[in-house]
C-alpha cells in the first residue's frame, strides 16, 4: 500500500488568502507530481519534480508555486486564493526507473468563495 | 504527440453485466507504457495496470481483463460480472519512454465514469 499523504482533505477558504496544499511520501520516491482535477474529471499535470531542489511547471499553467526542499515533502502554496482556484488538487509520487506506477495521495478538495 | 482518448465518458449497467471500457492512444515512440487507475467516490486514484508496448499479452485478474492492441493503438478495460463496487471513475493513461529509458510523465485520458446499479 501507498504512502503518500496531503492534508488538509477538505479547505474552505477566502479569497486573498494564502494557502499552502501539503504533499508528504515516506517511500523515499524521487518524483513527484501535482495534478488538478476539474469537476469534470479531466486530470491536468500542474507541477513535477524529479528530486530535491528540481521544480517544473506541467502542461495546465497555474497560479501555484511548488518547492522541493526535502524528497518527501512536496508542498503546493498559492499566494492569493480565488474563486478559479476551486479544484481537486492530488499529489502522486513514484519510484525511478522503468515503468513504475505513480502512487496517488487522497487528494485536497479546495473550494474558494 | 501524445494523447489518450476515452471516448465513453460514462457508463450505466445493472449489476452482474459486463462492460468494456475503450482507450485509444497516439504516441510515436516504440517504447511506452499504458495505464489502468480507477478513482472511487472517495478521490485517490488507485492503479490497477500497467502494460509496456512490448508486452502485447492480454492480462487477467479476478474479473478484470485488459486487452492491448497495437494494431489499433488500444488497450480496453473489461470488468466480467460487475458489481456496485465497481462504480468508479476508471482512467487510462500513457508514458512514453525519455532518453536513457526512465519514464516520461504520464499523459490522462479524460476519464470514464462507471455506475454499477443493482
Amino acid at each position: 500500500e501507498a504512502d503518500i499523504y496531503q492534508t488538509p482533505r477538505y479547505l474552505v477558504i477566502g479569497t486573498g488568502k494564502k494557502i499552502t496544499l501539503e504533499c508528504s511520501q515516506t517511500m523515499g520516491h524521487d518524483k513527484m507530481y501535482w495534478y488538478q482535477q476539474d469537476p469534470g474529471m479531466e486530470l491536468h499535470l500542474i507541477h513535477y519534480s524529479y528530486g530535491v531542489n528540481s521544480t517544473e511547471k506541467g502542461d495546465l499553467s497555474s497560479e501555484s508555486t511548488v518547492s522541493r526542499i526535502r524528497t518527501e515533502h512536496f508542498p503546493l502554496t498559492l499566494e492569493s486564493a480565488r474563486p478559479s482556484h476551486t479544484s481537486q488538487y492530488l499529489c502522486a509520487s513514484e519510484g525511478q526507473g522503468y515503468g513504475f506506477e505513480q502512487y496517488f495521495g487522497p487528494g485536497t478538495r479546495l473550494t474558494v468563495t | 504527440a501524445q494523447k489518450v482518448t476515452q471516448a465513453q465518458t460514462e457508463i450505466s449497467v445493472v449489476e452482474k453485466e459486463d462492460v468494456t471500457l475503450d482507450c485509444v492512444y497516439e504516441t510515436r515512440d516504440t517504447t511506452y507504457y499504458l495505464f489502468w487507475y480507477k478513482q472511487p467516490p472517495s478521490g485517490e486514484l488507485v492503479f490497477l495496470i500497467r502494460r509496456n508496448s512490448f508486452d502485447e499479452q492480454n492480462e487477467i485478474s479476478g474479473r478484470y481483463s485488459w486487452n492491448f492492441q497495437k494494431s489499433t493503438s488500444s488497450f480496453n478495460f473489461t470488468i466480467t460480472a460487475s458489481q456496485v463496487v465497481d462504480s468508479a471513475v476508471y482512467f487510462c493513461a500513457l508514458s512514453e519512454a525519455k532518453d536513457g529509458g526512465s519514464q516520461g510523465n504520464l499523459i490522462f485520458g479524460k476519464g470514464t465514469k462507471l455506475s454499477v446499479k443493482p
